[in-house]
C-alpha cells in the first residue's frame, strides 16, 4: 500500500483553526471508518488523538476533531495553542494491514 | 499504568540480524494484538507487522516479508521482532504499539522506541 497523502505543513496563529487533510483510496480511507490520527512531538513517541474517524480518547482536548468524506479524512484543530505545534499522522486500516499518512508539520505562528 | 518498553536496538551491518523486544506491563498482554511501527530518520511512520493476541495470526508489510518475524511470549508479557537480512533502508526507530481491542483498528499505547542503524 502507498502512504496516505497529507500536506507537508500547515500553520496558524494562536486561537485560529487549522485543518489537515489525509487522502487515500477506496481500499483504505474510503473503504473503512477506521481512520486514526497521531500527534508526535520531536523525539517522542506518537500519541493517539482521534480514532474511528471522529472519536476522541479521554484526555484529548475537544479542540481536536475528525471527519471524513469519500477517500479523504481531515483533522481540525480549533483554538490553536502553542503546545499543538507538532507532527501529525493519519492512519487507516486496509484489509489486514495499516497505512500511515506522509505526515504534516503543524506550526503555531 | 500501561507501559511498553522496547530494547535490543543497536548498530548492525548490512545483511546482519537483530532481535527487538518489547516488554509490556499494566494490562492483560495476552488479550491484545500488538504491532511494530518504524520511523526512518526524519521520515514518517510506517506500520510493518501485527500479531494477534494468541500469536496465531501475523501480518507484514511487503518490504519485510520473508526477512522479519513477529512473535510473542504471553507468559513473559513480551513482544519480539526478529530481523534478518537487514538493509540500509531498514534504519529506523522501531516502536511497539498496542492495538486497542479486537474490534478496534487503532494504536492506543506506544513504547518510546529503539533505534536500529544499519550501516557498515
Amino acid at each position: 500500500q502507498s502512504a496516505l497523502t497529507q500536506p507537508h505543513s500547515v500553520s496558524g496563529s494562536p486561537g485560529q483553526s487549522v485543518t489537515v487533510s489525509c487522502t487515500g483510496t477506496g481500499s483504505d480511507v474510503g473503504g473503512y471508518n477506521y481512520v486514526s490520527w497521531y500527534q508526535q512531538h520531536p523525539g517522542k513517541a506518537p500519541k493517539l488523538m482521534i480514532y474511528d474517524v471522529t472519536e476522541r480518547p479521554s484526555g484529548v482536548p475537544d479542540r481536536f476533531s475528525g471527519s471524513k468524506s469519500g477517500n479523504t479524512a481531515s483533522l481540525t484543530i480549533s483554538g490553536l495553542q502553542a503546545e499543538d505545534e507538532a507532527d501529525y499522522y493519519c492512519c487507516s486500516y486496509g484489509d489486514t494491514s495499516y497505512v500511515f499518512g506522509t505526515g504534516t508539520k503543524v506550526t503555531v505562528l | 499504568e500501561v507501559q511498553l518498553l522496547e530494547s535490543g536496538g543497536g548498530l548492525v551491518q548490512p545483511g546482519g540480524s537483530l532481535r527487538l523486544s518489547c516488554a509490556a506491563s499494566g494490562f492483560g498482554f495476552s488479550s491484545y494484538a500488538m504491532n511494530w511501527v518504524r520511523q526512518a530518520p526524519g521520515k514518517g511512520l510506517e506500520w510493518i507487522s501485527l500479531i494477534s493476541a494468541s500469536g496465531g495470526t501475523t501480518y507484514y508489510i511487503d518490504s519485510v516479508k520473508g526477512r522479519f518475524t513477529i512473535s510473542r511470549d504471553n507468559s513473559k508479557n513480551t513482544l519480539y521482532l526478529q530481523m534478518n537480512s537487514l538493509r540500509a533502508d531498514d534504519t529506523a526507530v522501531y516502536y511497539c504499539a498496542r492495538k486497542s481491542g479486537s474490534f478496534f483498528y487503532y494504536f492506543d499505547y506506544w513504547g518510546q522506541g529503539t533505534l536500529v542503524p544499519v550501516s557498515s
